[in-house]
C-alpha cells in the first residue's frame, strides 16, 4: 500500500467546517483514497472513499486532486462527537486487501 | 451498513491462561477477515489475515503459535490468546470485508479489551 502522511493533530470549531488534509504522492493508479475515523475505544468507522472524483455522503465530502496526490476529507459542520482520529488510507479495492494504518490525525472539536 | 460484532467486549484473564474472542460477520459473508491490535494513544497493528478454510496470514513478528486465529465458517473467525501475558493486554479489533453487490468494503468490529493480570 503506498504510505499516507497527515498531520498529526487539529483542532476545529463547533459548528464550522473540518478540512483534514492527507497527502499520498506515491498512489498507483487501481488504489483508492480511503477515510476511516476511531472514536476512542471503539473500532473504525468507514466514512468515505473515492478513486479520482470527489465524493460526498451524509457524513462528508472528499475533495482528491487531479493528480491524485493529495485529498481532503471535509466535515462541513463539525460537532463534538466528531473528535476522534481520522485516518487516511490508500488501499487497492479487493476483498483480500489489508488496511494498514498509520498515526492519523487527532481532531478535536472545540465547542 | 454491514455489521460486525466481537464477543466479549472486554475480558480480564489471569497470567498463563487462554483467551478466546470471536468475529462475527451478521449480515454478510467474509471469506477474508483481519485482527488487529491496539496498545494505548497508539494506531491500530494488522496482527494477521483470516481466509475461510485455510490458515491465517500472520504479519511479521506476530507469533503464530502464541495468536491462534481459526476461521471456520464464513461468517465467524476467533482469536485465541494463548498463555497469555500482562505484555498482551491490548485492544483487539477485527474487520471483515463485505463484497456483495460489487461492492468491496472492509467494516470493523467494536473491539475487545484484554486486560491480563
Amino acid at each position: 500500500d503506498a504510505k499516507t502522511t497527515q498531520p498529526p493533530s487539529m483542532d476545529c470549531a463547533e459548528g464550522r467546517a473540518a478540512n483534514l488534509p492527507c497527502n499520498h504522492s506515491t498512489i498507483s493508479g487501481n488504489e483508492y483514497v480511503y477515510w476511516y475515523r476511531q472514536i476512542h475505544s471503539q473500532g473504525p468507522q468507514y466514512i468515505i472513499h473515492g478513486l479520482k472524483n470527489n465524493e460526498t455522503n451524509e457524513m462528508a465530502s472528499l475533495i482528491i486532486t487531479e493528480d491524485r496526490k493529495s485529498s481532503t476529507l471535509i466535515l462541513p459542520h463539525a460537532t463534538l462527537r466528531d473528535t476522534a482520529v481520522y485516518y487516511c488510507i490508500v488501499r487497492v479495492r479487493t476483498s483480500y486487501d489489508k488496511v494498514i494504518f498509520g498515526p492519523g490525525t487527532s481532531l478535536s472539536v472545540i465547542p | 451498513g454491514a455489521v460486525v460484532s466481537q464477543h466479549p467486549s472486554w475480558v480480564i484473564c489471569k497470567s498463563g491462561t487462554s483467551v478466546k474472542i470471536e468475529c462475527r460477520s451478521l449480515d454478510f459473508q467474509a471469506t477474508t477477515m483481519f485482527w488487529y491490535r491496539q496498545f494505548p494513544k497508539q494506531s491500530l497493528m494488522l496482527m494477521a489475515t483470516s481466509n475461510e478454510g485455510s490458515k491465517a496470514t500472520y504479519e511479521q513478528g506476530v507469533e503464530k503459535d502464541k495468536f491462534l486465529i481459526n476461521h471456520a465458517s464464513l461468517t465467524l473467525s476467533t482469536l485465541t490468546v494463548t498463555s497469555a501475558h500482562p505484555e498482551d493486554s491490548s485492544f483487539y479489533i477485527c474487520s471483515a470485508n463485505s463484497g456483495a453487490g460489487g461492492r468491496d468494503e472492509q467494516y470493523f468490529g467494536p473491539g475487545t479489551r484484554l486486560t491480563v493480570t
